[in-house]
């Protein structure tokens, strides 16, 4: 079974610290691994993937992810959050040869306190 | 300009009448997808498509069809609504050799009575 898990449902941080959503996949073989954000009331966008190369893979608005396959995990951190950065937040991830096909964790809702 | 836009924005049906929901991509992507989003599932693939005239069966497409009459188009039916459809419907499109990267649409919000 292929699975993608996201062991917080909710996250309330301060404007200004710094974060970290956990992803954890269980799968064999090559995969991608990917995050999207959420605002309310919208469709997701796309923030940054991994598939080679460097583990550390930088996003748009200062996110980054970080691979780690001792870990079978996939965490998104933020250095300094903005309260624009509340949303919530889905890990999804794809076998190499499932032509597209995602799987996505339940997300994590990050809060953001002014 | 949004480049994925699915129609209607909001829908209400009744048990046991048909549905369609729409969706157009001008991404040029071969692939399109339709997911269903409910509180503490995240989304679910309902059915997705590699080009037109395809449509292959998601993890859960009991009760839905879909049609790909072309590129941009893809459309997701409920020929008989029923209340555990009640859901926000996402459409999106991929690359068929991307790194999993898709664009979602800004979703369909439907209540079965």
């Amino acid at each position: 079974t292929q699975t993608v898990s996201q062991s917080d449902a909710h996250v309330t941080v301060f404007e200004g610290d710094s974060v970290e959503l956990r992803c954890n996949y269980s799968y064999g073989g090559s995969i991608y691994l990917s995050w999207y954000i959420q605002h309310h009331g919208r469709g997701l966008q796309f923030l940054l993937k991994y598939y080679s190369g460097n583990p550390v893979v930088q996003g748009v608005n200062g996110f980054e992810a970080e691979f780690s396959k001792s870990d079978s995990s996939f965490h998104l951190r933020k250095a300094s959050v903005h309260w624009s950065d509340s949303a919530v937040y889905f890990c999804a991830a794809r076998r190499g040869s499932a032509l597209g096909r995602l799987h996505f964790g339940a997300g994590t809702q990050l809060i953001v306190i002014p | 300009e949004a480049a994925v836009t699915q129609s209607p924005r909001n829908k209400v049906a009744v048990t046991g009448g048909k549905v369609t929901l729409s969706c157009n991509q001008t991404n040029n992507h071969n692939n399109m997808y339709w997911y269903r989003q409910d509180t503490g599932h995240g989304l679910r693939l309902i059915h997705y498509s590699y080009g037109a005239g395809s449509t292959e069966k998601g993890d859960i497409p009991d009760g839905y069809k879909a049609s790909r009459p072309s590129q941009e188009n893809f459309s997701l039916i409920l020929e008989l609504a029923t209340p555990s459809q009640t859901s926000v419907y996402f459409c999106a499109s991929g690359d068929l050799l991307g790194g999993g990267e898709q664009y979602f649409g800004p979703g369909t919000r439907l209540t079965v009575l």
